[in-house]
């Protein structure tokens, strides 16, 4: 069965830099990729969605890349600031249930 | 106003008794959803409920049950409750992302924690 792996469990990096969080699918490419983030004692917000067709997507800081040849989908965020820390959840899908991996914890050190 | 709210936000209880959460969205999305986040904060598929359909997850014991009683509101009741229920339970409401083709981006409530002793 599709899965979804985010290798990393956590993730540190001192402010100003790029974060750059990985996800891996197995077995088919998924029509959708969206990322998620959550923060401590909250629902995961919605941040962007990158179609199997296309390279790249961009939101303000936030840049995700979708590689079919790699089956990966790589979440950067540029200028990285404490208030970034949070974990970020990927999914795969598009008109079915989400499916999420088990998420990155960010941390953006001062 | 909140988006999708789920009421209680904290359950104590003890193992064997019967519970409920509820939730409503005021988004006016057709689907709606339950997800498990457990203690390593893995965020699990439950159940989702269209205007038209129940998809149940299989690996759902049926101690679990979800209720609408309008695509506004979707509860979920557990009965016989064991240790290993003990989670975050989030619903969850989606519509159709524009210009996405049909790619649904979910809208979560706060998460109701469930604590069974």
């Amino acid at each position: 069965s599709q899965k979804i792996e985010q290798n990393s469990e956590a993730l540190n990096i001192q402010e100003g830099k790029t974060a750059t969080l990985t996800c891996n699918y197995t077995n088919y490419s998924p029509a959708y990729l969206q990322w998620y983030r959550q923060d401590p004692g909250r629902g995961p917000v919605f941040l962007l969605l990158i179609r199997e067709n296309e390279k790249e997507k961009r939101k303000e800081r936030l840049k995700v890349t979708f590689d079919t040849t790699l089956k990966q989908s790589l979440f950067h965020i540029t200028a990285s600031q404490p208030a970034d820390s949070a974990t970020y959840l990927c999914a795969q899908g598009g008109n079915t249930p989400l499916v999420f991996g088990k998420g990155t914890r960010l941390s953006v050190i001062a | 106003d909140t988006a999708v709210s789920q009421t209680p936000k904290y359950l104590v209880t003890q193992m064997g008794n019967d519970k409920s959460i509820k939730c409503e969205q005021n988004l006016g999305h057709d689907t709606m959803y339950w997800y498990k986040q457990d203690s390593k904060k893995f965020l699990k598929i439950m159940f989702s409920y269209n205007n038209k359909e129940l998809i149940i997850n299989e690996t759902v014991p049926n101690r679990f049950s979800p209720k609408s009683p309008d695509k506004a509101h979707l509860n979920l009741h557990i009965n016989s409750l064991e240790l290993g229920d003990s989670a975050v339970y989030f619903c969850a409401s989606s519509q159709v992302l524009r210009g996405s083709s049909g790619a649904n981006v979910l809208t979560f409530g706060a998460g109701s924690r469930l604590t069974v002793l």
